[in-house]
This record gives C-alpha cells, sequence and structure tokens, in this order.
C-alpha cells in the first residue's frame, strides 16, 4: 500500500523559501495526484494545492504567489516550494494522496478527497 | 472560493449518545464533492467520507454522511471513546478549503 513520507528542514529564516519533500513507497507516483495542507500550530487545516493528472496544479489563492508543487517521477517524490516564508508559515505540512476514475463514456473525471496522508513534517520560520 | 462554516465549535457528549456535526458551504458543493475527516492529537487526518454520503474504506457504519447543495451533515450514531477527536469538512471542487474543524469531548 502506498505510503507517503515528508522531509525537509526544519527550520527557516524568514524571507527564505521553505523546500520539502514527499517521498512515495508501495506504488506509481504517476498513478495518483498529490496535494500539500498545511496546519499551524493549534489551528485547522489549510490547502496549499495539488499537483494532478502529472501536470496540472491547483494553487490557494492566499498562497499562489509563493507555491512551487512539481514531482520527480525518477524519484517517486512530490516536492513544495514555499517562497518569502514569514512566522504565519510556521505550521505542520502534510503531503497527501488522491485519486480518480474516468468516466470514458462522459469523458470526464470523478474525484476522491485525500485518503493517504503522511505523518506531517514540523516546519518553523524563526530567525 | 467555497467558505465551509462548521458548528458546533465544540461538542460534549457522553460515550454511547449521537453526535450530529454541521457543514455549511458559502456556495453549492460542485458534484457534491464534500469530505469528513477526523484527527487525533499528534495525527493526520483521516478520511471518513467523500462524496458527502459514502464511507471511506475501513469506516465503521456508526459514522454517516448526508447532505447537498450547502449543507452537511456528519453523524455519529454511538459514540465510541475512540471517537473522541477533532473533524474537519472540506470541498475539493476546484479551489480547495476546510472547514474550521468541530471538536468532540468527553462530557
Amino acid at each position: 500500500q502506498v505510503q507517503l513520507q515528508e522531509s525537509g528542514p526544519g527550520l527557516v529564516k524568514p524571507s527564505e523559501t521553505l523546500s520539502l519533500t514527499c517521498s512515495v513507497s508501495g506504488g506509481s507516483i504517476s498513478s495518483f495526484h498529490w496535494s500539500w495542507i498545511r496546519q499551524p500550530p493549534g489551528k485547522g487545516l489549510e490547502w496549499i494545492g495539488n499537483i494532478y493528472h502529472n501536470v496540472n496544479v491547483n494553487y490557494s489563492p492566499s498562497l499562489k504567489s509563493r507555491v512551487t508543487i512539481s514531482i520527480d517521477r525518477s524519484m517517486n517524490q512530490v516536492s513544495l516550494k514555499l517562497s518569502s516564508v514569514t512566522t504565519a508559515d510556521t505550521a505542520v505540512y502534510y503531503c497527501a494522496r488522491y485519486r480518480s476514475d474516468l468516466y470514458a463514456s462522459l469523458g470526464n473525471y470523478y474525484y476522491y478527497p485525500l485518503d493517504v496522508w503522511g505523518q506531517g513534517t514540523t516546519v518553523t520560520v524563526s530567525s | 472560493e467555497v467558505d465551509l462554516t462548521q458548528s458546533p465549535g465544540t461538542l460534549s457528549l457522553s460515550p454511547g449518545e449521537r453526535a450530529t456535526l454541521s457543514c455549511r458551504a458559502s456556495q453549492s458543493v460542485s458534484s457534491n464533492y464534500l469530505a469528513w475527516y477526523q484527527q487525533k492529537p499528534g495525527q493526520a487526518p483521516r478520511l471518513l467520507i467523500y462524496g458527502a454520503s459514502s464511507r471511506a474504506t475501513g469506516i465503521p457504519d456508526r459514522f454517516s454522511g448526508s447532505g447537498s447543495g450547502t449543507d452537511f451533515t456528519l453523524t455519529i450514531t454511538r459514540l465510541e471513546p475512540e471517537d473522541f477527536a477533532v473533524y474537519y469538512c472540506q470541498q475539493y471542487g476546484n479551489f480547495w478549503t476546510f472547514g474550521q474543524g468541530t471538536k468532540v469531548e468527553i462530557k
């Protein structure tokens, strides 16, 4: 079964770029879609963005100017880059998987929500 | 962007009681792409319900989802000790959003 593991620096300085990697094991990265979610300390979940059908991306409007999500198929990894970070970006960052079914007769996809999550990695923004 | 408002913020109940959690969207949720997650302290969220009313794999049948359009409900018919947690709704249409969460605590 698919397992996800986030990794990256636990401490990032203000104004720098946060870079995280999600390593996918137990399945092909190309078979699914991928999402990054974050959770500030003591607060709720915030969607950051998705990469789907291997190349399409969708970002939260509030983060769009600073976010890049990409896939490295050779490494079976999904990456997140968040630029110009501030203390408000301090959070647990999760990667998660979702999938879709193709309804060929209708020519469209039915999407499912996030059914496999990594354990999360804590990122603190501080000088 | 679809805003989701969950109520109540906190639900204080005893084991064996029924829990009813509400999620209201600022506009109609496309294709009923509404999910519910459970999160316990220090853990990642777990998917409970997708498509507003379908249980995810391995989820006990005491969890059920209902609703359409802008009003959705998660019901837990008889609370077990392991059900005390925070519950989030999420719409996964075009731009995804989460509700702010409902904490179900032991009374």
